[in-house]
């Protein structure tokens, strides 16, 4: 069954760097969504993309993220910066429509000292 | 706001001893209410999506349901290997652009003693 896959599992970055989490989303979906969870909290909404640009972000999803589909198959995260704030499991999803089952990676850890 | 609240936090079962996991919601309008499964570690794994009130769904021990206002996930006769986290997330209907965006509930953590 397809899957998508995310790398690293796990990243662990000084405050301050730069950081690219990495993506591969079901082949023949449309929709490419970011979520974090923070340890012991909700899954929480970053960004939509759709057609190659943005469709929704949340507040959390300021001036330091930004996303790229750089070529057919993958999908990134950037943040700029990293906060401490910033550590918490990353996922990624994807769907064929907006409206259908979002699947998920299994996540990247990412760990800022 | 849109909000997703799922009820109680932490289930302890005993295998075969059947019961249901709630999910409440307020939201503009409904979308969608999806349910997925998380084992630690890992990221959501789907289970069931709902599109309107009275709809049903089932697969092996699961069954969703959805009225106006709730989700249940029933599980009847659990095996230890249902053990998980079991999270709720609601798609709201959006103006001009329905992007997909889940708003999820906190999570409701199952454990199956044998």
């Amino acid at each position: 069954e397809p899957e998508v896959t995310q790398t690293p599992s796990h990243q662990v970055t000084q405050m301050g760097q730069e950081v690219i989490l990495r993506c591969v989303p079901i082949s023949n979906h449309l929709y490419f969504y970011w979520y974090r969870q923070i340890l012991g909290q909700k899954v929480e909404f970053l960004v939509s993309f759709y057609n190659n640009e943005i469709s929704e972000k949340s507040e959390i999803f300021d001036d330091q993220f930004s996303v790229e589909r750089p070529d057919g198959s993958n999908f990134t995260l950037k943040i700029r910066s990293t906060k401490l704030e910033d550590s918490a499991m990353y996922f990624c999803a994807s769907s064929f429509r907006s409206n259908q089952p979002q699947h998920f990676g299994d996540g990247t850890r990412l760990s800022i000292l | 706001e849109d909000q997703v609240t799922q009820s109680p936090e932490a289930l302890r079962l005993q295998e075969g001893e059947s019961s249901s996991l709630n999910c409440s919601y307020t939201v503009s309008g409904l979308r969608g209410l999806f349910w997925y499964r998380q084992d630690p570690g890992k990221g959501p794994e789907f289970l069931f999506t709902l599109y309107s009130a009275g709809e049903e769904k089932e697969k092996e021990r699961l069954k969703a349901t959805l009225t106006k206002k709730e989700s249940f996930l029933h599980i009847t006769a659990p095996k230890p290997e249902d053990s998980a986290t079991y999270l709720c997330a609601v798609q709201a209907r959006g103006g001009s652009s329905n992007t997909g965006k889940l708003i999820f509930g906190q999570g409701t953590t199952l454990q199956v003693k044998p």
